[in-house]
């Protein structure tokens, strides 16, 4: 069975302000993808990352960061120079392949940019 | 722009009427339909899965006959809240799958409230 673990119910840093979210993953495939997905108010999920889990390299996009360790099972999202925009619920998930498979989501964590 | 849209984005009903989500994927051909369910403030629960032209698959615990799953068309999906009661009052997502090599989608939403 797989799970997604997300320890951090509610973050609140003040803008600007760097902030990691943490993901821990169980799974028993040899082959998974691991994702990371932004709730905003509007409840519209944005999709942010898919890595899979022969890719161990970690992924900078802009003020967006991530740290995939394989040898902890986890996957952790880093904002850089948080923003007020940047508040949201953010999910990590997991798919045991990509695409014609279901999603198994943690139960997210509540990150607010206090101004 | 949207690839994936919901309609209503939004209804209100009273207890024991009928509600239908529409889930369409709008230019891509979704060969494959996840429904999640959302209850406030928690994670995205998958609900069913369905093929086009086929039954869907009901994870444990979702009463197919009240959650009815059509998927009779390759961009079409539709959800059937039967006699809806308080506790079906959630926010509802689909994720339409196509064979699109870049993300899994999800559509915006739909919030129902059971009165």
């Amino acid at each position: 069975a797989q799970k997604v673990t997300q320890a951090q119910t509610e973050i609140s840093v003040v803008e600007k302000e760097d902030v990691t979210l943490d993901c821990v993953y169980e799974t028993r495939d040899t082959t998974y993808y691991l994702f990371w997905y932004k709730q905003p108010p509007s409840g519209e999920l944005v999709f942010l990352i898919r890595r899979n889990s022969f890719d161990e390299q970690n992924e900078i996009s802009g003020r967006y960061s991530w740290n995939f360790q394989k040898s902890t099972s986890s996957f952790n999202f880093t904002i850089t120079a948080s923003q007020v925009v940047d508040s949201a619920v953010y999910f990590c998930a997991l798919s045991a392949n990509f695409g014609n498979e279901k999603l198994t989501f943690g139960t997210g964590t509540r990150l607010t940019i206090i101004p | 722009g949207a690839v994936v849209s919901q309609h209503p984005s939004w209804v209100i009903c009273k207890s024991g009427t009928s509600v239908k989500i529409e889930c369409r994927s709008l230019d891509f051909q979704a060969t494959t339909m996840f429904w999640y369910r959302q209850f406030p403030k928690q994670s995205l629960m998958l609900m069913a899965t369905s093929n086009e032209g086929s039954k869907a698959t009901y994870e444990q615990g979702v009463e197919k006959d009240k959650f009815l799953i059509n998927h009779a068309s390759l961009t079409l999906s539709t959800l059937t809240v039967t006699s809806a009661h308080p506790e079906d009052s959630s926010f509802y997502i689909c994720s339409p799958w196509g064979g699109r090599p870049d993300t899994q989608y999800f559509g915006p939403g739909t919030r129902l409230t059971v009165l």
